[in-house]
Order: structure tokens, then C-alpha cells, then sequence
């Protein structure tokens, strides 16, 4: 199994209160990514990273920041959470560029926003 | 612009039925197509993939194959086993960008 290891696995938390999810990783991958699982969504892409303090929006960024401080940890921070924003939460890594790499995933955060 | 429609679920099927879920795609480029996983509780895991067109991707008795002219890229399976229960994903990522694409999951219930 690839190394990632997600944090929390659960939270509950306030509207309004700032929430930050953690991913590690131990495989030294370039490229790192935060999902969100909705039912009847799948999985949308909400940051990824290309490299350390390299990162770009996916189609559901608003509401979201992300910092890469480091090769294997990637921090995706709620600012001021939102109902909306109540979900699992995946991180997922990648080694390969271009078409035919493989995406490996984290066992997801559930996020509870009160 | 990128993206992947498959069924609906859930789908139910008794233990040994054949099974399909349906996959198409729009995309700029060439894509490679991917199905996952997701057993209840986990992260998803990679099923197989297929990088070019009339390729065909197999694993654990699931097979797909990559059908250009029909956009398409549908997971057959003879014989499920309850095992086979949990929630499949089609997605694509392209060439130049490095994003995956995933489709809405389909549910698979097999029942003894």
C-alpha cells in the first residue's frame, strides 16, 4: 500500500471555525491532490500540487486554500467552514506525468461542519 | 472540455451474474481511461487502466476495453462474487495536465 496518511479522520467543527486537513505521504511523489466525495458527485478535484510550493485550483477550489511546505505534506485549509463544505475529504498522490499515471489514495477525512 | 459519464446505480446483481457499468468520456487529446474501486470505509484503489485506443485493461477477472469511436470504456465481469460489492469509478486524465477526471460512481450490490 502507498504511504498516506491522512488527519484527521473525523472532525466536527462550527460554521465559521477554521479547519485544516493534513496529508503525508512517504513515497516521495511529485503530485498531490485533494477530493471531496459527495453522493451523487463523485469525487471533485479542489487542489492539487505539481510540486513543493507549486499548486493550481480544481473545479471546486472557493472556500479552500492549500500550502505545500514540503515534498509530502500537502494542507488543505478551511477558512471559515461552511455547511457545505461537510464531506469526505481524499487526498490522493501521483508519480508519473501525463497519461499513465496512477493515483494513489488516502483512506479519507470526514468532515462534519455544524 | 474533460469529462466521464457512467450509469447509475445502484446496480443488484445475484452472485455469478455478469455484470456491466457503463463508462463514456469526453476529452481534448488523448486520454487514458481508469476504473476504481472503493470498498465501504476505504480510499479508492486503482482496477485497471488503459492507456490508448483497443487497449484492454484487466484484473481480477474485470476487463474494459478502450473504444475511441464510441467513447467508451465499459467494465464487464462474468461471474461477480459478493465480494465484487462496492462502488466503481470511470476516470480519465489527459496527457498534458496531469488532473484525473472521475465519474459519479456506480453502486454494486451482489447478493448471495
Amino acid at each position: 500500500d502507498a504511504g498516506i496518511t491522512q488527519s484527521p479522520r473525523h472532525k466536527v467543527t462550527e460554521t465559521g471555525t477554521p479547519v485544516t486537513l493534513r496529508c503525508h505521504q512517504t513515497e516521495n511523489h511529485r503530485y498531490m491532490y485533494w477530493y471531496r466525495q459527495d453522493p451523487g458527485h463523485g469525487l471533485r478535484l479542489i487542489h492539487y500540487s505539481y510540486g513543493v510550493k507549486d499548486t493550481d485550483k480544481g473545479e471546486v477550489s472557493d472556500g479552500y486554500s492549500v500550502s505545500r511546505s514540503k515534498t509530502e505534506d500537502f494542507l488543505l485549509t478551511l477558512e471559515s467552514a461552511t455547511s457545505s463544505q461537510t464531506s469526505v475529504y481524499f487526498c490522493a498522490i501521483s508519480e508519473s506525468r501525463g497519461n499513465t499515471g496512477e493515483l494513489f489514495f488516502g483512506e479519507g477525512s470526514r468532515l462534519t461542519v455544524l | 472540455g474533460n469529462s466521464v459519464t457512467q450509469m447509475e446505480g445502484p446496480v443488484t446483481l445475484s452472485e455469478e451474474a455478469f455484470l456491466t457499468i457503463n463508462c463514456t468520456y469526453t476529452a481534448t487529446g488523448y486520454p487514458s481511461l481508469f476504473w476504481y474501486v472503493q470498498y465501504p470505509g476505504e480510499g479508492l484503489q486503482l482496477l485497471l487502466k488503459a492507456t490508448k485506443a483497443d487497449d484492454k485493461g484487466s484484473n481480477k477477472g474485470f476487463e474494459a476495453t478502450y473504444r475511441k469511436e464510441t467513447t467508451s470504456f465499459h467494465l464487464e465481469k462474468g461471474s461477480v462474487q459478493v465480494s465484487d460489492s462496492a462502488v466503481y469509478f470511470c476516470a480519465l486524465t489527459t496527457r498534458n495536465f496531469n488532473k484525473f477526471y472521475f465519474g459519479s460512481g456506480t453502486k454494486l450490490n451482489v447478493k448471495p
